[in-house]
């Protein structure tokens, strides 16, 4: 089973509308991180989160970390044609180590 | 700065050979890892580098191999390869840890 869940797998919105994705572990996360992947090609960075309660903000995507440090949600505001892709979350998923796993990610598509 | 950088982008290989694929991580990251994406499994990580040696594993059958170099370069080689091997390699680098990974394109291979 996976260690990280996502919800949903897929999500098809119209545009202007808002959304969120959620990453859901039975640990401790000691690292969350949000990527985006555009079809067949590499992970781009969206934000880090670390600290219980810790939420960042950028343009129109928000993303939370709760505070028992295992639930997270990435909250699109206003969505465009331009957010269409996979989200992924992925997590440290122990401290001092470099193991980083991923969820099992969000295909979003966005209609004009 | 440069990115990451995973040579070739694409492949081609029959069943039986073997195949080796290269990532250049970002200048001064010296933590590399390798993971293996398929539509039915998702991001999955095989292994992961540093300085020169290998730290953690994910649960690959050792026809899967890797290693590093003193430059921090990477090199994975898969062995006697099978059509369910066909997938994205992605190779990512990492600065200090708790730092955020940086995606390489990926390598397509696809196997006959």
């Amino acid at each position: 089973s996976q260690e990280l869940e996502q919800s949903p797998q897929s999500l098809i919105v119209q545009e202007g509308k808002n959304l969120t994705i959620n990453c859901t572990s039975s640990k401790t996360l000691y690292g969350l991180y949000w990527y985006k992947q555009k079809y067949g090609e590499g992970l781009i960075f969206l934000m880090m989160l670390q600290k219980g309660g810790e939420e960042k903000s950028h343009e129109k995507i928000t993303a939370k970390l709760d505070e028992k440090k295992q639930q997270s949600s990435l909250h699109i505001t206003a969505s465009q044609p331009s957010h269409a892709g996979i989200y992924l979350c992925g997590a440290d998923m122990a401290s001092g180590t470099y193991k980083y796993i991923f969820g099992t990610g969000t295909r979003l598509k966005v209609l004009a | 700065k440069a990115g990451v950088t995973q040579t070739p982008r694409y492949l081609i290989k029959t069943r039986g050979q073997q195949v080796t694929l290269s990532c250049s991580p970002i200048s001064g990251h010296r933590s590399v890892s390798w993971y293996q994406q398929t539509p039915g499994q998702g991001l999955q990580f095989l292994f992961e580098y540093f300085s020169e040696t290998q730290r953690n594993k994910g649960n690959f059958p050792g026809r899967f191999s890797g290693r590093q170099f003193s430059n921090s370069r990477s090199e994975m080689n898969v062995s006697t390869l099978e059509l369910g091997d066909s997938a994205l390699y992605l190779c990512a680098s990492r600065g200090p840890l708790g730092s955020e990974a940086f995606f390489g394109q990926g390598t397509r291979l696809t196997v006959v």
